[in-house]
């Protein structure tokens, strides 16, 4: 089946302005994450949504940053105002069902480049 | 709320050797441990997991082992081979509740021909 699937795959823009990353989960995963991964760095947590519960919104770095996903389908991912430190791939991951033991199958990530 | 420190930050290792990783997590709540790993330009994908009631977990050259009192995790490669030059993670989350994973900064393993 189709695995997590993610647009644009590079994106380079100017500072200042906005951009929108979008993921594809695996039909019928009801958890979805997103993540920010900088050059030669960890994975930053951003976001998590689970189902219809309020989305937990903890790892988000600044009120430029925001997130929607519709029911159990597709998530966007805004970024305002792009700034130079915005440069990173993010990451979007899904998990069939609630819980950690889940493993994440991830997406193959949005190359974001601020100049 | 959770943190989760990795060490070494890079290692290189000759073919057949082995190779460990160390992870320390603060939230004595975790109870679910995987490890992921992300070859160069590729997604990271799950290689291993631990639940806190096991202390150690074996799938061929990979094992995994748990010191839940002094809240750490390793993981060791036996037998290197070059095709386990990645990046690995580790991550710390719950097992059965909805909740976010936090994942360690990463570890660059190297292995030398």
């Amino acid at each position: 089946g189709a695995g997590v699937s993610q647009s644009p795959s590079n994106k380079v823009t100017e500072k200042g302005k906005d951009v929108e990353l979008r993921c594809d989960p695996i039909s019928g995963h009801t958890a979805l994450y997103w993540y920010r991964q900088r050059l030669g760095q960890g994975l930053e947590f951003l976001i998590y949504f689970q189902g219809n519960s309020a989305p937990d919104k903890s790892g988000l770095p600044s009120d430029r940053f925001s997130a929607e996903r519709t029911g159990e389908s597709v998530s966007t991912l805004t970024i305002q105002r792009t700034q130079q430190e915005d440069s990173a791939v993010y990451l979007c991951a899904s998990t069939r069902l609630a819980g950690g033991r889940n493993p994440q199958y991830f997406g193959p990530g949005t190359r974001l480049t601020v100049l | 709320g959770e943190n989760v420190e990795q060490h070494p930050s890079t290692l290189s290792v000759q073919e057949g050797d082995s190779a460990v990783i160390k992870c320390t997590y603060s939230d004595s709540a975790s109870n679910y441990f995987p490890w992921y790993k992300q070859e160069l330009g590729k997604r990271p994908q799950l290689i291993i997991d631990i639940r806190s009631n096991v202390g150690e977990k074996k799938d061929q050259r990979i094992a995994v082992t748990l010191n839940k009192t002094a809240k750490h995790f390793s993981l060791h490669i036996t037998e290197t081979q070059p095709e386990d030059s990645a990046v690995y993670f580790c991550a710390a989350s719950l097992y059965s509740s909805a909740s976010k994973i936090i994942f360690g900064s990463g570890t660059r393993l190297s292995i030398r021909p």
